[in-house]
């Protein structure tokens, strides 16, 4: 079974970084058959697709045109994790941030969710 | 992007009772279509995938159909456990894009 473990902090600044990790038990952040996403949940935008990282015999990110100018998804391989960092934050970037694990096409598995509040 | 969306933003409904839920695409995504639920303080839960295929576990209770662009999602007893948000989610193109959710309460 797999397990997503988030951790980062939830209350940040205007025009400061936002950093989240997603810590992967059960699979493996190099898998050929995952792709390791970030999903964002707000009253205004609903859920919102952030960007993703996966191996296919090299590593590839697809990002969100609505933040592709201030994300980088990362996997780290040695921890078996992948992290997300968003410049710059403003208050509209207020959301629940969940990572999860698409299989084929589906999120099969979601990590617990982080409330990052910005705010000055 | 596709727009996904949903009818109707809520309902109200008692145990027992058969919901339906409604999800149009923007353009045809075939049956890249899959179903969400959302308790509160929770992540989302896949119900099922593929247009009609239950996700592992989930209760038989729980059917989807449709094609093309108008899919639907069906409960056929609705159980206490049931009181939840329902999300409909395109896979047939990047970005991946979700509905605005049908809330499903106690009536």
């Amino acid at each position: 079974q797999v397990q997503l473990q988030q951790s980062g902090p939830g209350l940040l600044k205007p025009s400061q970084t936002l950093s989240l990790t997603c810590a992967i038990s059960g699979d493996s952040v190099s898998s050929n058959s995952a792709a390791w996403n970030w999903i964002r949940q707000s009253p205004t935008r609903g859920l919102e697709w952030l960007g993703r990282t996966y191996y296919m015999s090299k590593w590839y990110n697809d990002y969100a045109i609505s933040v592709k100018s201030r994300i980088t998804i990362n996997p780290d391989t040695s921890r078996n994790q992948f992290s997300l960092q968003l410049t710059s934050v403003t208050p509209e970037d207020t959301a629940v941030y969940y990572c999860a694990r698409q299989h084929t096409s589906c999120y099969i598995d979601w990590g617990q969710g982080t409330l990052v509040t910005v705010s000055s | 992007d596709i727009q996904m969306t949903q009818s109707p933003s809520s309902l109200s409904a008692s145990v027992g009772d058969r919901v339906t839920i409604t999800c149009r695409a923007s353009q045809s995504i075939t049956n890249y279509l899959n179903w969400y639920q959302q308790r509160p303080g929770k992540a989302p839960k896949l119900l099922i995938y593929a247009a009609s295929t239950l996700q592992s576990g989930v209760p038989s209770r729980f059917s989807g159909s449709g094609s093309g662009t108008d899919f639907t999602l069906s409960i056929s007893s609705l159980q206490p456990e049931d009181f939840a948000t329902y999300y409909c989610q395109q896979s047939y193109s990047t970005p991946f894009t979700f509905g605005p959710g049908t809330k499903v309460d106690i009536k």
